[in-house]
């Protein structure tokens, strides 16, 4: 299994582009989602899904979209970069139940000029 | 608003010392905490994972309690190594579910050789 991954590693965009962060998972995890890192700010939940066709906002969903079109992919649309988006995203996936771990990605770190 | 908080932001102690991690939320209804483990520029590495209803869970030379009512975690890490050096994240999963997890900022550990 390769677990969570994330495609780029590292972005530089210009304000008012548009991208996006691709995550993926191959172990059949319903519940996939969004964070965001930020310096002095711990990881911040942006959007959610529990399955396929299904979504729901986090904590910081502004300036983010999302769809799960398959149980594997959650990309994550940025749809007009801004300097606040500068950021080292996470995506993470867990099997539905309470009484799973979350498994995280290994990151895409953006900066936003 | 479940907030979580991490004492002490840094620690930098001799090799071979047993250390204690501190992690502290405010609404005790809970459905698990986890202790995260972040090497710089990687992911989120899951060590421990205690249930709402468990008191402490032991890993190797890792274990982590639980006291839900009075919204207090700790980390112990015995003979401690300097691979063990790391960021290590609190987070708690509460509300409905699908809520996500709510992080602490983090200890940044380092074990001096």
């Amino acid at each position: 299994n390769a677990g969570v991954t994330q495609t780029p590693k590292f972005q530089v965009l210009k304000t008012g582009q548009s991208m996006t962060l691709q995550c993926a998972q191959d172990m059949n995890h319903e519940y996939m989602s969004w964070y965001r890192q930020d310096p002095g700010m711990g990881l911040r939940l942006i959007h959610y899904s529990v399955g396929a066709g299904i979504t729901d906002q986090g904590e910081v969903p502004n300036g983010y979209n999302v769809s799960r079109s398959t149980t594997e992919d959650f990309p994550l649309r940025l749809l007009s970069a801004a300097p606040s988006q500068t950021s080292v995203y996470f995506c993470a996936s867990q099997r539905w139940d309470d009484q799973e771990t979350q498994y995280f990605g290994p990151g895409t770190r953006l900066l936003v000029l | 608003k479940q907030e979580v908080t991490q004492i002490p932001a840094a620690l930098s102690v001799p090799e071979g010392e047993n250390l204690v991690l501190n992690c502290s939320f405010t609404d005790s209804a809970i459905y698990n905490l986890q202790w995260f483990r972040q090497d710089p520029g990687k992911g989120l590495t899951s060590l421990l994972l205690i249930q709402s209803s468990q008191r402490e869970q032991t890993s190797g030379r890792l274990n982590a309690s639980l006291d839900k009512s009075s919204g207090r975690s700790t980390l112990y890490i015995a003979a401690s190594q300097p691979g063990d050096s790391a960021t290590y994240l609190c987070a708690v999963h509460s509300g409905g579910g699908a809520d996500g997890l709510t992080f602490g900022k983090g200890t940044h550990l380092i074990i001096q050789p």
